[in-house]
């Protein structure tokens, strides 16, 4: 069982907004932040997508943005093209003893 | 351009040790606003962190592994390496190892290495 729980799958069509939400505790997503986001296609690296809860790397689409609410994470995908199909990741640091915990990951389906 | 490229071997036996390298390009291991991790992936499930360490051989543990794994670098050949002891097959994985950024998120990854546990 991961430490962040993600929804297993979300879904939407080309054009529209989804959010993944990603859920810790607050020795985790809640205590710091330190959210990252991940971009998964099989076979690949993952892609880095969001850090510091909100912050986009240089190249990456602003049609991806992230939040925080208390201990839940969120990753928010607009205007939905179909390259965007692929596993998404969240990570949190979780202080000195634990250092990083990872969430169960999400499916994402382009219709 | 930073690269990373994961080593080792594709096939460990079942209460053996799983050693793998993680040989970085384009940039120095001994940067001291970044670490280097390893984190894993099995068939079919999330990724999971297995350990982290600093240049000056600070190393950090996930607690569900602490007692079979060793982090370890070699700033002079600009790599560190993985040991994980007594496998099973619940340790069959895609490896990866990355360089984790200043606020602890892996910012650049290796492509990953399969490593199946099988006698």
């Amino acid at each position: 069982q991961s430490a962040l729980t993600q929804p297993a799958s979300v879904s939407g069509s080309p054009g529209q907004s989804i959010t993944i939400s990603c859920t810790g505790t607050s020795s985790d997503v809640g205590g710091y932040n330190f959210v990252s986001w991940y971009q998964h296609h099989p076979g690949k690296a993952p892609k880095l997508m969001i850090y510091d809860v909100t912050k986009r790397p240089s190249g990456v689409s602003n049609r991806f943005s992230g939040s925080k609410s208390g201990n839940t994470a969120s990753l928010t995908i607009s205007g939905l093209q179909a390259e965007d199909g692929a596993d998404y990741y969240c990570c949190s640091y979780a202080g000195s003893g634990t250092f990083v915990v990872f969430g169960g990951g999400t499916k994402l389906t382009v219709l | 351009q930073l690269q990373l490229q994961e080593s080792g071997p594709g096939l460990a036996k079942p209460s053996e040790t799983l050693s793998l390298t993680c040989i970085v390009s384009g940039g120095s291991i001994s940067n001291s606003a970044y670490h280097w991790g390893w984190i894993r992936q099995p068939p079919g499930k999330g990724l999971e962190w297995i350990g982290t360490i600093y240049y000056s051989g600070s190393t950090y543990y996930n607690p569900s592994l602490k007692s079979r794994v060793t982090v370890s670098v070699d700033t002079s050949k600009n790599q560190f390496s993985l040991n994980l002891n007594s496998v099973t097959a619940a340790d069959t994985a895609v490896y990866y190892c990355a360089r984790i950024g200043g606020s602890y998120f892996p910012d650049y990854w290796g492509q990953g290495t399969l490593v199946t546990v099988s006698s």
